[in-house]
């Protein structure tokens, strides 16, 4: 079985830093990878995937992903955060030919300073 | 297309009471996903549906929990007897049948138990 492991559990940053959340997986075959955002008191919301193709992808709101297969990794980032962006973050694996199950990892919790 | 919708938001209930939580998908969506959330587990799959089939329940954490799917376009998950343990936000989601479909998150629902 697929499992998702997110190191960062809270991350504060002020605004204009660099963010770069990791996520790793552990499943030996092939995935697709997600990553949501849950803003305070709102819902999932799919912030980025990757299915195939290049292994660099962008997402809303200026956030973009690496899948490097040979590490396991779909880090996420962003090269300059704003106030709006504090939320949690996902990590989420969904191995192909295991049906439509979403394995989420732990998630990270990001606050921004002004 | 008004997403994937949730009744009730909120649900104070006390031991021992019988709980219904309500989920629509998206119309057209034939997978239906029910999640678990608490601060100590994190995001949980408890169970989904295919074509109003239940495919995996392995999630569920005991008998006290069911869940239903009598159509396309409705869902249940009942826990009786509820206990304070139950306590914590359930989300429903729903994504087109295929294991490379993006999942769409309902608003949850905050269940306390007393």
């Amino acid at each position: 079985a697929q499992s998702v492991s997110q190191h960062n559990h809270h991350v504060i940053l002020s605004e204009a830093a660099s963010l770069e959340l990791g996520c790793n997986y552990s499943y030996g075959g092939t995935v697709n990878l997600f990553w949501y955002v849950q803003y305070p008191g709102q819902h999932l919301q799919l912030l980025l995937k990757y299915f195939s193709g290049d292994p660099l992808v962008k997402g809303i709101k200026g956030f973009e992903a690496e899948f490097i297969k040979s590490k396991f990794s779909f880090n996420l980032r962003k090269p300059s955060v704003q106030w709006s962006d504090t939320a949690e973050y996902f990590c989420a694996v969904n191995a192909r030919g295991g049906g439509n199950k979403l394995t989420f990892g732990t998630g990270t919790q990001l606050k921004v300073e002004l | 297309d008004a997403g994937v919708i949730q009744s009730p938001r909120h649900e104070v209930t006390e031991m021992g009471q019988e709980v219904t939580l309500r989920c629509k998908p998206i119309s057209g969506h034939n997978s239906l996903f029910w999640y678990r959330q608490t601060m100590m587990r994190g995001l949980e799959l408890l169970i989904y549906f295919n074509n109003n089939v239940p495919i995996d329940d392995s999630g569920m954490p005991e008998d006290r929990f069911s869940a239903k799917m009598p159509n396309a376009s409705f869902s249940t998950l009942k826990i009786q007897p509820s206990e304070p343990r139950d306590s914590a936000v359930y989300f429903c989601a729903s994504s087109l049948t295929g294991s490379t479909d993006t999942q769409y998150f309902g608003p949850g629902t905050r269940l306390t138990v007393l």
